[in-house]
């Protein structure tokens, strides 16, 4: 199975600054799709961004953005202009060619007022 | 607009007493997933309906087994509950088209279950 790191338990921000999700994976597939997904406290998961490998461009949504290095396994979500509604865990995840995700261990994210 | 429906949201049962969670979505999606997920921590994948196709995890434990009658509902049926069963148990579907073309996954807002 592949594994999916998440060095960072716990990060914080201040509102409206920019603070930097990293992931970490690791796969021998060529073709896969990576995720961050949100799970605010009690309430339901929900995709924040997705990025396929095939694509050397990096994902934008809005004040998302992951930094993709296919070659270093690499995968980090930005949040700019952090909002206290952005306060939530965030999990990054991996799809498998055959179907199947799997998900790091969660950052929890704390906005700072 | 509900799109992937759990119910119940919470499931109280017995230690050894057979329990059912079930799924539901309007979205026609034809991948659903079982995943566990304990406090704190990320969510396991159990197992994954691919049409009806069944595909389980190599970890998931014989007391857990899945049906799915038909394309929009999936089941999670935990034989002899534990103790440590205890968690969140979260649907999940996504559409698989083809290598290049995959959605995302959509959630469910999660069954808890407490076993006493």
């Amino acid at each position: 199975a592949q594994t999916v790191t998440q060095s960072q338990p716990e990060m914080s921000v201040q509102e409206a600054e920019t603070v930097t999700l990293s992931c970490t994976y690791d796969t021998s597939e060529s073709d896969y799709y990576l995720f961050w997904y949100k799970q605010p406290p009690s309430r339901q998961m929900i995709l924040v961004i997705r990025q396929e490998a095939y694509k050397q461009q990096n994902a934008t949504e809005n004040r998302f953005s992951v930094n993709f290095q296919k070659a270093a396994k690499s995968f980090s979500l930005k949040i700019s202009d952090s909002q206290l509604g952005d306060a939530a865990m965030y999990f990054c995840a991996y799809r498998s060619t055959g179907n199947q995700f799997y998900f790091g261990t969660g950052t929890s994210l704390t906005v700072i007022p | 607009d509900a799109m992937v429906i759990q119910n119940p949201r919470y499931q109280v049962t017995q230690f050894g007493k057979p329990v059912t969670l079930s799924c539901s979505q309007t979205l026609n999606h034809n991948v659903m997933y079982w995943y566990q997920q304990k406090s704190s921590q990320a969510p396991k994948l159990l197992f994954h309906y691919y049409d009806k196709d069944f595909n389980n995890e190599a970890d998931t434990p014989d007391n857990f087994q899945s049906r799915r009658p038909n394309t929009s509902f999936c089941f999670l049926d935990i034989r002899s509950p534990g103790l440590g069963d205890a968690a969140m148990y979260l649907c999940a579907t996504s559409e698989f088209i083809g290598r290049a073309r995959v959605s995302e996954q959509y959630f469910g807002p999660g069954t808890r279950l407490t076993v006493t």
